[in-house]
């Protein structure tokens, strides 16, 4: 079954400090991994795309990495900013189809003074 | 461009009425997706269209849902009758395959949709 897993489900952190969010999947065949950032009241917009071959990519202060073999991606975010808090859903597409998108639950971060 | 404009932002409405959301996808763009959002849930997918057309309507829960897209500007999606466990948030999303080789959706604002 295809499934994406968030951990954690929720992060307080302080303000200037780094943090890794962790997405583990099991869709099948795998095309790409995507980030996203949902602010509160608002859409999700996406930080970071990634296909198979790709181990890292970087966006600002936010660094995705992806292992395709052991199915595990993180979205790393260096010196926090309280504009950070926010939603983070991990999402992955599967090869077959326009749109077979599987996401997670997302972790909720929190970034307090 | 403005992105996706979804209206109206937030709607309350009682048990058996009808609900009527309403999307405007980006221009030039030929897919179009509706999506729901629960604590409990998440995101799921409801239906999608490309160009024009339903695509793959799945993920609608009851025959209760409709969604229409009578042109590439418009799309709505209809709930009759509601029901308390139909809230939830609701976004309209849009993409092109033309303009990225990953098919990126961008989202809506999205409709907080509340029956009582």
């Amino acid at each position: 079954k295809n499934q994406v897993e968030q951990s954690p489900q929720s992060l307080i952190i302080l303000e200037g400090k780094n943090c890794t969010l962790q997405c583990n999947y099991t869709v099948s065949p795998f095309s790409n991994l995507r980030w996203y950032k949902q602010d509160t009241g608002r859409g999700p917009v996406s930080l970071t795309i990634m296909t198979f071959s790709e181990n890292t990519k970087s966006n600002g202060r936010y660094t995705a990495t992806l292992d395709a073999d052991t199915k595990q991606s993180s979205l790393h975010i260096t010196a926090s900013q309280l504009s950070d808090s926010a939603s983070y859903i991990c999402v992955v597409k599967e090869q077959t189809g326009a749109n077979n998108l599987f996401f997670g639950t997302g972790t909720r971060l929190t970034v307090i003074p | 461009d403005a992105g996706v404009i979804q209206s109206p932002r937030h709607e309350v409405t009682e048990m058996g009425q009808e609900v009527t959301l309403r999307c405007k996808p980006i221009s030039g763009h030929d897919y179009l997706f509706w999506y729901r959002q629960t604590m409990m849930r998440g995101l799921e997918l409801l239906i999608y269209f490309n160009n024009n057309v339903p695509i793959d309507d799945s993920g609608m829960p009851e025959d209760r849902f409709s969604a229409k897209m009578p042109n590439a500007s418009f799309s709505t999606l209809k709930i009759q009758p509601s029901e308390p466990r139909d809230s939830a948030v609701y976004f309209c999303a849009s993409s092109s395959q033309r303009s990225s080789s990953y098919n990126e959706q961008f989202f809506g604002p999205g409709t907080r949709l509340t029956v009582l």
